[in-house]
Formats: structure tokens, sequence, C-alpha cells
């Protein structure tokens, strides 16, 4: 039952490196996604994707960049990174044939976060 | 962008009261959904909302869908230790996956 996998869960940067954040399920989920939360804030979309090889810009896409070669994988890449990226970032998959979310069996699933620190 | 605003931020209550949260917007959403965040760990659906109006419980949990879609509200009678956490609402607009969330009400609970 691995669900969504997201690695690593902590990482220190300094400004100016890169680095991808891995992210994986296991649910044959199309829908895909990559959100961010700031202390005290909720979570604000980056990138999502609705099926291997389609991606889309959230709310706040500038700084990452994201691909979707598999229905599983989906990884979000920080190309410079910068001290306003200091954030945890959490994956998240669902299933989507144009219906609702359920509530039995959770099906909008997290992962357990990265926190990522920009120094 | 689009905000959902959520309050209190944040609550201090003893074991065994009520708790009451909500969640307005400036747009319509045509689905609320109500997440809990468990430190280190990723939001946990609590309450899906389909409709206008629509009452919904799940045990000690009760939300409601505002009538002109641009609230939603959370209540948790008797609280538990383990009621600990932060609570999220999260709006979704008609034939849209995306999700926007609330800023989240942390609850503390004094035993």
């Amino acid at each position: 039952n691995a669900g969504v996998t997201q690695t690593p869960k902590f990482r220190i940067l300094k400004i100016g490196q890169s680095m991808t954040l891995q992210c994986t399920q296991d649910m044959n989920h199309n829908y895909m996604y990559w959100y961010r939360q700031d202390p005290g804030m909720g979570l604000k979309l980056i990138y999502y994707s609705v099926g291997a090889g389609i991606t889309d810009k959230g709310e706040v896409p500038n700084g990452y960049n994201v691909s979707r070669s598999t229905t599983e994988d989906f990884p979000l890449r920080l190309e410079l990174a910068a001290p306003s990226q200091t954030s945890v970032y959490f994956c998240a998959s669902s299933y989507s044939s144009g219906g609702r979310p359920q509530i039995s069996g959770n099906t909008i699933y997290f992962g357990e976060g990265s926190w990522l620190t920009v120094v | 962008g689009q905000q959902l605003n959520q309050s209190p931020q944040s609550m201090f209550i003893q074991e065994g009261e009520d708790v009451s949260m909500n969640c307005t917007s400036s747009s319509i959403f045509n689905t609320w959904l109500w997440y809990k965040q468990d430190p280190g760990e990723g939001p946990v659906l609590l309450i899906a909302l389909y409709k206008a109006g629509e009452l919904t419980s799940n045990g000690r949990l009760t939300a409601q869908f505002g009538i002109t879609r641009k609230d939603s509200f959370l209540n948790i009678s008797a609280s538990i230790p383990s009621d600990v956490g932060i609570y999220f609402c999260a709006g979704q607009k008609q034939g849209a996956q995306k999700l926007v969330f609330g800023q989240g009400t942390r609850l503390t609970i004094n035993p």
C-alpha cells in the first residue's frame, strides 16, 4: 500500500543549486499535482498533470519545471534555487473520469511532504 | 490568485469542547472539501460537500455547504486530543480537478 511516495523528505540547498523532487504513485491515477505549503498558509498549486505527456501550470509555477513521461512519476525540478522556495512540498494524485472526489478511500491522495530549505 | 479565507487561524480549546471554523470565498465553488493535516504528514480528506445547503457528518465532524456556494463551515463536537492538527478547507470549481486551499486553522487542545 505505497500510495504516493515522494523523496527526499528533507533537503538543504544552497542558492543557485538545482534539484529534483521525485514523486511516484502506484494507484494508476491519471491526475498528479505538486503543491507547496508555506508556514501558516494553505497549499498552493505549482503544476499539475492530467495524464502522461500533459502538464499545466498552477498558481505559482515560476522557478519550477515538471515532466510526466509515465503515469506513475511526476518529478518537480528546481533549476536555480532561491530562498523564496523554502517550503514544504506535497505531491498528490487522484483519479478522475469527470466525477466527484469520494470520501471513502480518500480519493485525492497526498504524499508525506518534502521539507526544502534554501540558504 | 484565487483565495479562500479561513477563520480562525488558530484555536486553543479544552478537551470536550465543541469547535467551529469556517471558510469564505469571493467566488462560487461547486465542491467544498475539508482536510486535516497532522504534523509531518500530508492532508487527509475528512468531508466532501457537493450541493449548496448540504449538511454532511463524519463521526463527530459536521460540515455544511453554504447556500450562496461561497462559504462552508466545519464543526467538531466533543473534541478529543487526537483532533489536534491543522484543518484546511478547499474549493473545487465545476469540471476542475484543481483545488484552492484556505490558510488553515490550527487546533490545539488542552487536556
